[in-house]
């Protein structure tokens, strides 16, 4: 089974400063990396899925690259906003299981 | 429609309970999830089915027990639960061998087992 980490495991910002996460995970197998934003009392919400080596993906301000041979990926925040408070997932899929393996998540919190 | 809906929100039950959790989605999804997630831990992977037969058990317990009836609904059967089972039981789903697709998730259950 995976072992996916995340670091740090929270975050206390102020609105307007930019930040990232790090999602690490094994490079062997390697199948898929997503991101999920996960607010309080809803459901986890994908943000980003990638496959390939390399990729770099954006969604308005926040966006995220994947280096599947090393095994990490980044998630940016760009200028975050109190609506950007929320605790962030990264999981990855291996080829044999092809089931999500998730970290224990990111929390972020932006101050106004 | 992207949801999946999750029944009840909220299960207090006692250890000799029997209850069940229900998971739906019309979204034309074949596989379905069960994770189970406790405080400040990752969510951890239960039961996978796709096309509706059973095709990973992380070694959960006997006192789960899951079950597809079709392509829209799963449910996880709770009996003899002990007090560390209580947790955020969570069910997703996704299209099957689409590694670039992602997978849409319910609110949850919050099972409490006293």
């Amino acid at each position: 089974i995976l072992n996916v980490e995340q670091s740090p495991q929270s975050l206390h910002v102020q609105e307007g400063d930019s930040t990232n996460f790090t999602c690490s995970f094994p490079s062997s197998n390697f199948y898929a990396l997503h991101w999920y934003r996960w607010e309080t009392a809803k459901s986890p919400e994908a943000l980003f899925v990638m496959t390939l080596n390399g990729d770099e993906k954006k969604k308005g301000r926040i966006s995220a690259t994947l280096n599947t041979k090393e095994g990490y990926s980044y998630l940016y925040i760009k200028g975050s906003q109190p609506e950007d408070s929320a605790t962030y997932l990264c999981a990855s899929m291996d080829t044999g299981r092809r089931a999500l393996t998730f970290g224990s998540g990111t929390r972020l919190q932006v101050q106004p | 429609d992207t949801e999946v809906t999750q029944t009840p929100k909220h299960l207090v039950m006692g250890m000799t309970n029997k209850k069940s959790l229900k998971c739906e989605q019309h979204m034309g999804h074949r596989a379905m999830y069960w994770y189970k997630q406790k405080a400040k831990k990752p969510p951890e992977l239960m039961f996978v089915y796709s096309y509706e037969k059973l095709s990973i058990n992380e070694s959960v317990p006997s006192r789960f027990s899951p079950e597809c009836p079709n392509s829209s609904l799963l449910n996880l059967h709770l009996h003899a639960l002990q007090p560390e089972d209580s947790a955020l039981y969570l069910c997703a789903s996704s299209p099957v061998g689409q590694p670039n697709t992602e997978a849409f998730f319910g609110q949850g259950t919050r099972l409490t087992v006293v």
